[in-house]
């Protein structure tokens, strides 16, 4: 198994600074053909998971562009800049490169 | 508008079976892989497998494969997860994706005596 490990949040987050999520993958997750099999969720309370970024760095339809992916083939970072009510929640990470795992979760409350 | 609508859920006992429907719309169901994930009460996310726009292949968590079958009726919009010996591990609410965009709203299922 591919195993996911999320770092932790200094929460609560004030409301308009930024935020920066961590994970770490126990295998390299880029293929051979340039890209990186991660995506990053966020579930808010009482919610089903949205996804927001794939392929590490490409964020999906109708995600805000404070959100951004970045990393290199085992350290990843999701950045949310100017943190809004509405991000608060739940973050996972999930690689699918094998069959795909998660990580345990990384919660964001707001100040 | 895409929808993917799960029902069979509730309180099962251990060594028993269940059988969870999901039903889809708004989209060709028969074109699309489909997925199940679930989440524990503590939140743990684990996928458990998918299969193949035509049925004709799945692929299954390995810690699972030996109790859980996926299958499908396209001509149903319907994708289907088949749980046997079912143990309180299994407890979560599990949802069914089309590709990592498209979420159900997730049906709870409780294994207890």
């Amino acid at each position: 198994d591919i195993v996911m490990t999320q770092g932790a949040l200094p929460n609560p987050v004030p409301s308009g600074e930024s935020a920066s999520i961590t994970c770490q993958s126990s295998k390299s997750l880029l293929h051979s053909n340039g890209k990186t099999y991660l995506n990053w969720y966020l579930q808010r309370p009482g919610q089903s998971p949205q996804l927001l970024i794939y392929w590490m760095s490409t964020r999906a339809s109708g995600v805000s562009d404070r959100f951004s992916g970045s990393g290199s083939g085992t350290d990843f970072t999701l950045k949310i800049s100017s943190v809004e009510a509405e991000d608060v929640g739940v973050y996972y990470c999930q690689q699918f490169l094998e069959y795909p795992t998660f990580g345990a979760g990384t919660k964001l409350e707001l100040k | 508008e895409v929808q993917l609508v799960e029902s069979g859920g509730g309180l099962v006992q251990p060594g028993a079976s269940l059988k969870l429907s999901c039903v889809a719309s708004g989209f060709t169901f028969s074109d699309y892989w489909m997925s199940w994930v679930r989440q524990t009460p503590g939140k743990t996310m684990e996928w458990i497998g998918d299969i193949k726009y035509d049925g004709s292949y799945t692929n299954y968590a390995p810690s699972l494969k030996n109790r859980f079958t996926i299958s499908r009726d396209n001509a149903k919009s319907t994708l289907y997860l088949q749980m046997s010996n079912v143990r309180s591990e299994d407890t979560a609410t599990y949802y069914c994706t089309r590709g990592w965009y498209y979420w159900g709203q997730g049906v709870m299922v409780t294994v207890s005596s």
